[in-house]
Parts: C-alpha cells; structure tokens; sequence
C-alpha cells in the first residue's frame, strides 16, 4: 500500500544549528502535506503545511520543501533551540474529501545545549 | 479557550475490562477524531464523527472497538475486553470544518496500560 516514511528515526544537532528532516512520500494524489511537532506526553502541535501546487513555504524558523518529482518532504528548523527537541512527524492528506492526515514514523530530533 | 481535552490521561486496565476514553473537543467544533499511537510510531486514524453521526471508521478494528459523539456531552472511545496489544496512546482531535487542515487540533492523549 501507500505510505509516508521517514528516512532517520533520530537527529541529534548543537543548539545554534540548523536542523533538516526528511520524509518520503508514495501516494502521489496527495494534496496537503504537513509537519507535526510532539513533545513527550503531548498530542501533535501543528507546524506548517505545503500544497502540493507549492515547491517551498516559509514560517517562523522553519520552512518546508516539497519535491514532487522525487516525493520527498523535508522541515528546515534554522537556529534550532532545546525547545525544538521533540518527535517530528510529516503527514499527508489528499486532495477533496474529508481532511484526516496520513502520518509516518516520526523522527526524533535531539538538541543539545 | 481550553483546547481539546481528553480524560483520563492515564488508563490501568486489566485483560478483560473495558476502557471508555472521553474526548471534548474545542468550543465550536463539531468535527472529532480519533487516533491511536503505538510507542516509536506514528498517528494511525480510527475514527470520525459528527454530533450523533459516525462519518468514517475505515481505521477501526471490526471487535470491540466503538465510538460514539452525542448530541451533548463529549465523544467516547469504548474499547470492550481489553488486551494487551490495546496498551497505546490514544488522541483525539478535532475541527469546526471536515475539509481543512485549519483549527486541526490534537488533545493531549490517554494512555491505555492493560495490565
């Protein structure tokens, strides 16, 4: 079947640097394309989404890239903080319909004071 | 604005028993769902509902799994005869609209230990 992945379950960076998460998608009628922060003993925070008409969009520190032709899914947090440590989960929803996310495995990113 | 609330946090039960977890969603949204997360995995959808109406349980296991939204009150995740494999995390989530990703929002879980 269909699914959305990650590619590393755990990313271990310095506080100050930028960190990247990656994710790979196959369900190539996906419409919506998202990034879910999780803190231990928390539900899934909303970080920022993409369409997929859109190759980039920009938030606050973070910004997500879409490659349509390869599938690929990644979150660039700049100036990572402690506070960003937590399990990241891309997650994808097709276009029309109900929205209910697919999610993958998650990444777990580690930031070190 | 309290957000999506769930209770109990935490859930002991022992094999055989059942759990009812309970999930309120956020002041003006009909919309709620329900979703269970294995340790070291991802979200996996169960179940969607509007007040009174069960709209998708593609995600849910066939037995002794049930879910309910009332008119009043909140929604309920039954599981009946517990076992095991049933120890997860469970969230709930809702939305004032079924079609968008905005106002999305996930409760804080109940964590279902079968003893």
């Amino acid at each position: 079947g269909e699914s959305v992945g990650l590619h590393l379950p755990t990313l271990s960076v310095q506080e100050g640097d930028n960190s990247i998460i990656n994710c790979a998608y196959s369900n190539s009628a996906s419409d919506y394309f998202i990034w879910y922060k999780q803190e231990s003993g928390k539900g899934p925070q909303f970080i920022i989404d993409i369409r997929s008409n859109m190759d980039k969009r920009q938030g606050q520190r973070v910004t997500v890239l879409l490659n349509k032709t390869v599938k690929h899914l990644s979150l660039q947090i700049a100036a990572t903080q402690p506070g960003d440590s937590a399990v990241y989960f891309c997650a994808e929803a097709p276009s029309g319909g109900s929205y209910i996310p697919t999610f993958g495995r998650g990444t777990s990113l580690i930031v070190h004071p | 604005n309290a957000g999506v609330m769930q209770n109990p946090r935490h859930l002991v039960r022992r094999r055989g028993q059942e759990a009812r977890l309970r999930c309120s969603p956020m002041k003006g949204h009909s919309h709620v769902y329900w979703y269970r997360q294995l340790p070291e995995e991802g979200l996996k959808f169960m179940v969607y509902l509007q007040k009174e109406n069960i709209i998708d349980e593609s995600g849910m296991p066939k037995e002794r799994f049930s879910a309910e939204f009332p008119k009043e009150g909140p929604s309920i995740l039954r599981i009946q005869q517990v076992v095991r494999g049933d120890s997860a995390a469970y969230f709930c989530a809702s939305s004032p609209s079924g079609y968008k990703v905005d106002g999305y929002t996930f409760g804080s879980g109940t964590r279902l230990t079968v003893v």
